[in-house]
Protein backbone atom coordinates (compact mmCIF):
# COMPACT_ATOMS: atom_id res chain seq x y z
CA UNK A 1 0.00 0.00 0.00
CA UNK A 2 2.43 3.37 -1.47
CA UNK A 3 -0.39 5.43 -0.38
CA UNK A 4 -0.11 8.63 -2.73
CA UNK A 5 3.02 8.08 -5.23
CA UNK A 6 4.25 11.26 -7.14
CA UNK A 7 6.64 11.20 -10.35
CA UNK A 8 9.05 11.97 -10.94
CA UNK A 9 10.58 13.56 -7.68
CA UNK A 10 13.01 15.92 -9.20
CA UNK A 11 13.15 17.52 -12.84
CA UNK A 12 14.73 20.90 -14.63
CA UNK A 13 12.79 22.28 -17.45
CA UNK A 14 13.52 25.41 -19.60
CA UNK A 15 11.40 28.03 -20.12
CA UNK A 16 8.71 27.02 -22.65
CA UNK A 17 8.96 23.82 -22.19
CA UNK A 18 6.31 21.31 -20.99
CA UNK A 19 5.88 18.30 -18.73
CA UNK A 20 3.21 16.54 -16.84
CA UNK A 21 4.44 16.27 -13.19
CA UNK A 22 2.08 12.38 -12.02
CA UNK A 23 0.24 11.20 -9.01
CA UNK A 24 -1.22 7.79 -8.61
CA UNK A 25 -3.11 6.89 -5.42
CA UNK A 26 -4.16 2.90 -4.41
CA UNK A 27 -6.34 4.01 -1.46
CA UNK A 28 -9.66 4.48 -3.84
CA UNK A 29 -10.55 8.15 -2.83
CA UNK A 30 -12.56 10.10 -4.27
CA UNK A 31 -10.76 13.55 -3.23
CA UNK A 32 -7.42 14.63 -5.08
CA UNK A 33 -5.51 17.70 -4.78
CA UNK A 34 -2.08 19.54 -6.27
CA UNK A 35 -0.85 22.19 -4.39
CA UNK A 36 2.62 23.52 -5.40
CA UNK A 37 4.93 25.19 -2.18
CA UNK A 38 7.44 28.33 -3.08
CA UNK A 39 10.49 28.52 -1.13
CA UNK A 40 9.66 29.19 2.72
CA UNK A 41 5.61 29.47 2.21
CA UNK A 42 2.91 27.42 2.99
CA UNK A 43 1.00 25.39 0.51
CA UNK A 44 -1.12 26.94 -2.20
CA UNK A 45 -4.31 25.03 -4.29
CA UNK A 46 -3.61 24.87 -7.55
CA UNK A 47 -6.50 22.08 -8.86
CA UNK A 48 -8.47 19.73 -6.64
CA UNK A 49 -10.84 16.92 -8.23
CA UNK A 50 -14.07 15.01 -6.08
CA UNK A 51 -14.07 12.43 -8.55
CA UNK A 52 -12.89 11.27 -11.91
CA UNK A 53 -13.94 13.49 -14.76
CA UNK A 54 -14.25 16.09 -12.11
CA UNK A 55 -12.03 18.67 -11.70
CA UNK A 56 -12.01 22.10 -10.75
CA UNK A 57 -9.30 25.51 -9.82
CA UNK A 58 -8.24 25.83 -7.10
CA UNK A 59 -6.42 29.70 -5.81
CA UNK A 60 -2.98 29.64 -8.39
CA UNK A 61 -4.54 27.56 -10.99
CA UNK A 62 -2.74 29.77 -14.28
CA UNK A 63 -0.37 27.68 -16.40
CA UNK A 64 -1.81 24.74 -15.24
CA UNK A 65 -4.32 21.89 -16.20
CA UNK A 66 -4.84 18.73 -14.96
CA UNK A 67 -7.53 15.71 -16.17
CA UNK A 68 -9.21 13.22 -14.13
CA UNK A 69 -9.55 9.95 -16.16
CA UNK A 70 -9.58 7.47 -13.52
CA UNK A 71 -9.84 7.39 -9.36
CA UNK A 72 -6.29 6.33 -9.51
CA UNK A 73 -4.52 9.34 -11.56
CA UNK A 74 -4.66 12.56 -11.71
CA UNK A 75 -2.18 14.60 -13.71
CA UNK A 76 -0.92 17.74 -13.48
CA UNK A 77 0.18 19.73 -16.55
CA UNK A 78 2.81 22.18 -17.07
CA UNK A 79 2.23 24.36 -20.62
CA UNK A 80 4.78 26.71 -21.52
CA UNK A 81 6.92 26.71 -18.59
CA UNK A 82 7.93 29.60 -16.68
CA UNK A 83 10.85 30.86 -14.07
CA UNK A 84 7.46 31.58 -11.71
CA UNK A 85 6.75 27.81 -11.40
CA UNK A 86 9.97 26.82 -10.18
CA UNK A 87 8.07 24.98 -6.83
CA UNK A 88 7.62 21.60 -4.91
CA UNK A 89 4.78 20.21 -6.33
CA UNK A 90 2.68 18.01 -3.97
CA UNK A 91 -0.46 16.01 -4.78
CA UNK A 92 -2.83 14.88 -1.62
CA UNK A 93 -5.62 12.71 -1.17
CA UNK A 94 -8.41 13.34 1.40
CA UNK A 95 -11.33 14.50 2.52
CA UNK A 96 -15.23 13.36 1.45
CA UNK A 97 -17.53 12.36 3.81
CA UNK A 98 -16.81 10.06 7.04
CA UNK A 99 -13.44 11.76 6.83
CA UNK A 100 -13.38 13.93 9.83
CA UNK A 101 -10.57 13.60 12.19
CA UNK A 102 -8.52 12.03 9.22
CA UNK A 103 -5.21 13.91 7.74
CA UNK A 104 -4.72 14.07 4.32
CA UNK A 105 -2.15 11.85 2.49
CA UNK A 106 0.75 13.72 0.71
CA UNK A 107 3.06 12.43 -1.62
CA UNK A 108 6.48 13.15 -1.36
CA UNK A 109 6.49 15.87 -3.72
CA UNK A 110 7.90 16.65 -6.68
CA UNK A 111 10.98 19.48 -6.75
CA UNK A 112 11.08 21.37 -10.25
CA UNK A 113 13.06 23.98 -11.78
CA UNK A 114 12.65 25.90 -14.41
CA UNK A 115 15.47 27.78 -16.10
CA UNK B 1 -13.24 33.16 2.37
CA UNK B 2 -10.59 30.59 4.96
CA UNK B 3 -7.41 32.23 6.50
CA UNK B 4 -4.59 30.58 8.23
CA UNK B 5 -2.36 33.12 9.93
CA UNK B 6 0.99 31.84 11.45
CA UNK B 7 3.29 34.82 13.30
CA UNK B 8 6.06 33.35 13.67
CA UNK B 9 8.34 32.95 11.51
CA UNK B 10 10.69 31.22 13.81
CA UNK B 11 10.75 29.53 16.95
CA UNK B 12 13.46 28.05 19.79
CA UNK B 13 13.03 25.82 22.01
CA UNK B 14 16.13 23.59 24.43
CA UNK B 15 15.53 20.10 24.10
CA UNK B 16 12.71 18.42 26.79
CA UNK B 17 11.16 22.26 26.96
CA UNK B 18 7.25 22.67 25.96
CA UNK B 19 6.70 24.94 22.86
CA UNK B 20 3.59 26.42 21.57
CA UNK B 21 3.44 27.31 17.82
CA UNK B 22 0.25 30.18 17.32
CA UNK B 23 -2.00 30.02 14.70
CA UNK B 24 -5.64 31.90 13.79
CA UNK B 25 -8.35 31.30 11.52
CA UNK B 26 -10.57 33.23 9.78
CA UNK B 27 -13.88 32.04 8.72
CA UNK B 28 -17.77 32.49 8.29
CA UNK B 29 -17.96 28.75 8.30
CA UNK B 30 -19.43 26.74 11.32
CA UNK B 31 -18.42 23.34 10.53
CA UNK B 32 -14.66 23.43 9.84
CA UNK B 33 -11.70 21.33 10.55
CA UNK B 34 -8.46 22.23 11.69
CA UNK B 35 -4.98 20.70 11.24
CA UNK B 36 -1.68 20.56 12.17
CA UNK B 37 1.25 19.35 9.74
CA UNK B 38 5.04 18.91 10.05
CA UNK B 39 7.40 18.57 7.44
CA UNK B 40 10.91 17.99 8.10
CA UNK B 41 13.89 19.14 6.09
CA UNK B 42 13.16 15.59 3.71
CA UNK B 43 10.24 17.76 2.37
CA UNK B 44 7.57 15.66 3.29
CA UNK B 45 4.14 16.73 4.93
CA UNK B 46 2.92 14.17 8.09
CA UNK B 47 -0.04 14.75 9.90
CA UNK B 48 0.13 15.52 13.47
CA UNK B 49 -3.07 16.48 14.84
CA UNK B 50 -7.20 17.35 14.15
CA UNK B 51 -9.64 19.32 15.64
CA UNK B 52 -13.18 19.52 15.03
CA UNK B 53 -15.04 23.07 15.30
CA UNK B 54 -17.53 21.09 17.51
CA UNK B 55 -15.27 19.56 19.28
CA UNK B 56 -15.56 20.34 22.78
CA UNK B 57 -12.13 18.86 24.21
CA UNK B 58 -8.83 19.66 22.85
CA UNK B 59 -7.02 17.21 20.36
CA UNK B 60 -4.42 15.39 22.10
CA UNK B 61 -1.53 12.96 19.87
CA UNK B 62 1.12 11.76 22.21
CA UNK B 63 3.28 15.10 22.83
CA UNK B 64 1.11 17.16 20.58
CA UNK B 65 -1.82 18.78 21.74
CA UNK B 66 -3.92 21.72 20.03
CA UNK B 67 -5.29 24.59 22.19
CA UNK B 68 -8.22 25.59 20.43
CA UNK B 69 -9.89 28.59 21.54
CA UNK B 70 -12.87 28.91 19.16
CA UNK B 71 -13.62 32.76 20.17
CA UNK B 72 -10.75 34.01 19.48
CA UNK B 73 -10.27 31.48 16.62
CA UNK B 74 -6.78 30.36 17.36
CA UNK B 75 -5.64 26.61 17.30
CA UNK B 76 -2.20 26.41 18.81
CA UNK B 77 0.18 23.84 18.74
CA UNK B 78 1.57 22.58 21.63
CA UNK B 79 4.62 20.36 21.71
CA UNK B 80 5.96 19.09 25.17
CA UNK B 81 9.16 17.61 25.52
CA UNK B 82 10.35 18.91 22.34
CA UNK B 83 13.01 17.06 20.94
CA UNK B 84 15.91 17.43 18.66
CA UNK B 85 13.67 15.14 16.16
CA UNK B 86 10.89 18.19 16.22
CA UNK B 87 12.94 20.77 14.73
CA UNK B 88 11.32 21.23 11.21
CA UNK B 89 8.64 22.98 9.43
CA UNK B 90 5.29 23.37 10.59
CA UNK B 91 2.21 24.34 9.07
CA UNK B 92 -1.26 24.93 10.55
CA UNK B 93 -4.24 24.32 8.17
CA UNK B 94 -8.15 24.66 7.68
CA UNK B 95 -10.50 22.87 5.82
CA UNK B 96 -14.61 23.89 5.65
CA UNK B 97 -16.54 20.29 6.51
CA UNK B 98 -19.28 20.94 3.16
CA UNK B 99 -17.93 21.57 0.11
CA UNK B 100 -14.94 20.42 -1.84
CA UNK B 101 -13.19 19.93 1.78
CA UNK B 102 -9.85 21.79 0.52
CA UNK B 103 -6.99 22.58 2.44
CA UNK B 104 -5.96 26.10 3.46
CA UNK B 105 -2.50 26.38 4.92
CA UNK B 106 -0.58 29.29 6.95
CA UNK B 107 2.56 30.33 5.80
CA UNK B 108 4.29 27.85 8.31
CA UNK B 109 6.82 28.40 11.42
CA UNK B 110 10.16 27.09 11.77
CA UNK B 111 10.92 25.29 15.15
CA UNK B 112 14.44 24.69 15.97
CA UNK B 113 15.30 22.81 18.88
CA UNK B 114 18.32 22.95 20.81
CA UNK B 115 20.43 20.05 22.95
Amino acid sequence: NAGVTQTPKFRILKIGQSMTLQCAQDMNHNYMYWYRQDPGMGLKLIYYSVGAGITDKGEVPNGYNVSRSTTEDFPLRLELAAPSQTSVYFCAIGGGQGSLGYGYTFGSGTRLTVV
Amino acid sequence: AQKITQTQPGMFVQEKEAVTLDCTYDTSDQSYGLFWYKQPSSGEMIFLIYQGSYDEQNATEGRYSLNFQKARKSANLVISASQLGDSAMYFCAMREELGFQKLVFGTGTRLLVSP
